[in-house]
């Protein structure tokens, strides 16, 4: 059971301008939402998170959008730039244990 | 403290041999997790830890795994007779709860089974 859909799987997007990046989920319970970024060979490693209490986060490029009532998050990165490009994983975590849910990734390459 | 570490970074195997890994976490998190990552998916949910007792093993965790974490410090996880189907990366996350929810991973520990 796939609780985290990411879209797109891949993107291409030029030096300057925006990705976005799209999740849904499906269990409610779910009340923890953090993206993380993983380079090749690497770990993944928490770009920025946001809880359903808002709607919006910001932290320098990188803005997370909240749609609590359509169950839909995307993250949205302002200005790409080539050390940008990575593999992007959307996630969700419930309760005290915290494990996180990912969504399937999505490859982000910028054109310089 | 240079974060978590994973050991080993690569490991190749024949099928039916068993394999340990170890994971190092951060060193006051008294949280421990282990994922499953497959090539071009991301990292699934095994088990975790708060100190040393496991709580949580999900049903992708067979009865060929086991996984241990001694005096809550560092965590081995073990797969017994591997089967080329365990061909992944795994991950090991820590994190300090309940006061901070940022999980930090290691570099993982890519096994092949040949």
């Amino acid at each position: 059971q796939q609780q985290v859909k990411q879209s797109p799987q891949s993107l291409i997007v030029q030096k300057g301008g925006i990705s976005i990046i799209n999740c849904a989920y499906e269990n409610t319970a779910f009340d923890y939402f953090p993206w993380y970024q993983q380079f090749p060979g690497k770990g993944p490693a928490l770009l920025i998170a946001i809880r359903p209490d808002v709607s919006e986060k910001k932290e320098g490029r990188f803005t997370i959008s909240f749609n609590k009532s359509a169950k839909q998050f995307s993250l949205h990165i302002m200005d790409s730039q080539p050390g940008d490009s990575a593999t992007y994983f959307c996630a969700a975590s419930r309760g005290s244990a915290r494990q996180l849910t990912f969504g399937s990734g999505t490859q982000l390459t910028v054109l310089p | 403290d240079t974060g978590v570490s994973q050991n080993p970074r690569h490991k190749i195997t024949k099928r039916g041999q068993n394999v340990t890994f170890r994971c190092d976490p951060i060193s006051e998190h008294n949280r421990l997790y282990w994922y499953r990552q497959t090539l071009g998916q991301g990292p699934e949910f095994l088990t975790y830890f708060q100190n040393e007792a496991q709580l949580e093993k999900s049903r992708l965790l067979s009865d060929r795994f086991s996984a241990e974490r001694p005096k809550g410090s560092f965590s081995t996880l073990e797969i017994q007779r591997t089967e080329q189907g365990d061909s992944a990366m795994y991950l090991c996350a820590s994190s300090l709860s309940p006061s901070n929810t940022e999980a930090f991973f290691g570099q993982g520990t890519r096994l092949t089974v040949v």
